[in-house]
């Protein structure tokens, strides 16, 4: 079973552009999340998708962030216009419906995450 | 406002060298406790979950358990192999699923 993927690895762009990150989930699950870590600090959630609806965006910093999940499969996080601060890593997670089965370890799987360096 | 804390910041251990890494938390109700391994230059990789005070889960060198206010993570016997850095986390009973990290603990074991 394929992973969750994640492209590109690595972009580096200057300061007042744009950068579009995409995330493929695994199959089948209905749940994707963005979470984000910026230099020596933790892992931070940035968003929720069920589906193609936007569950919880209370982690999205400003609207700058723009993150889309059309047809409810790959989704989509846009930095428009980037600013230096939004260098780190940025990681996609995925996790099946867990009302399908409440009890069981309901874990999130993550992608390799991409690197933006904002110059 | 849910907290994780995660101790020490980083351990060196020598292989064979059992030891624990501690994990406490706040939260306003807790649904799951997630340890996390990470590698440098790859995403989360889940060990386990608990989800109540008293549980215990195992996995070859690794023992999990948690009780109302902080996890353990027991490493056994650790070989250089389990050199990363191990993620604890929890997720709120809030009907988010959001899960909030700590910083991590970096493990050197070596040989």
């Amino acid at each position: 079973e394929a992973g969750v993927t994640q492209f590109p690895s690595h972009s580096v762009i200057e300061k007042g552009q744009t950068v579009t990150l995409r995330c493929d989930p695994i199959s089948g699950h209905d749940n994707l999340y963005w979470y984000r870590r910026v230099m020596g600090k933790e892992i931070k959630f940035l968003l929720h998708f069920v589906k193609e609806s936007k569950q919880d965006e209370s982690g999205m910093p400003n609207n700058r962030f723009l993150a889309e999940r059309t047809g409810g499969t790959y989704s989509t996080l846009k930095v428009q216009p980037a600013e230096l601060e939004d260098s780190g890593v940025y990681f996609c997670a995925s996790s099946q419906d867990f009302r399908n089965s409440p009890f069981e370890d309901n874990e999130q799987f993550f992608g390799p995450g991409t690197r933006l360096t904002v110059l | 406002e849910d907290q994780v804390t995660q101790s020490p910041e980083a351990l060196r251990l020598q292989e064979g060298e059992s030891s624990s890494l501690n994990c406490s938390y706040t939260v306003s109700g807790l649904r799951g406790l997630f340890w996390y391994r990470q590698d440098p230059g790859k995403g989360p990789e889940f060990l386990f979950t608990l989800y109540s005070a008293g549980e215990e889960k195992e996995k070859e060198r690794l023992k999990a358990t948690l009780t109302k206010k902080e996890s353990f993570l027991h490493i056994t016997a650790p070989k250089p192999e389990d050199s990363a850095t191990y993620l604890c986390a929890v997720q709120g009973n809030t009907g988010f699923q959001k899960l909030v990290f700590g910083t991590g603990t970096r493990l050197l074991v070596s040989p």
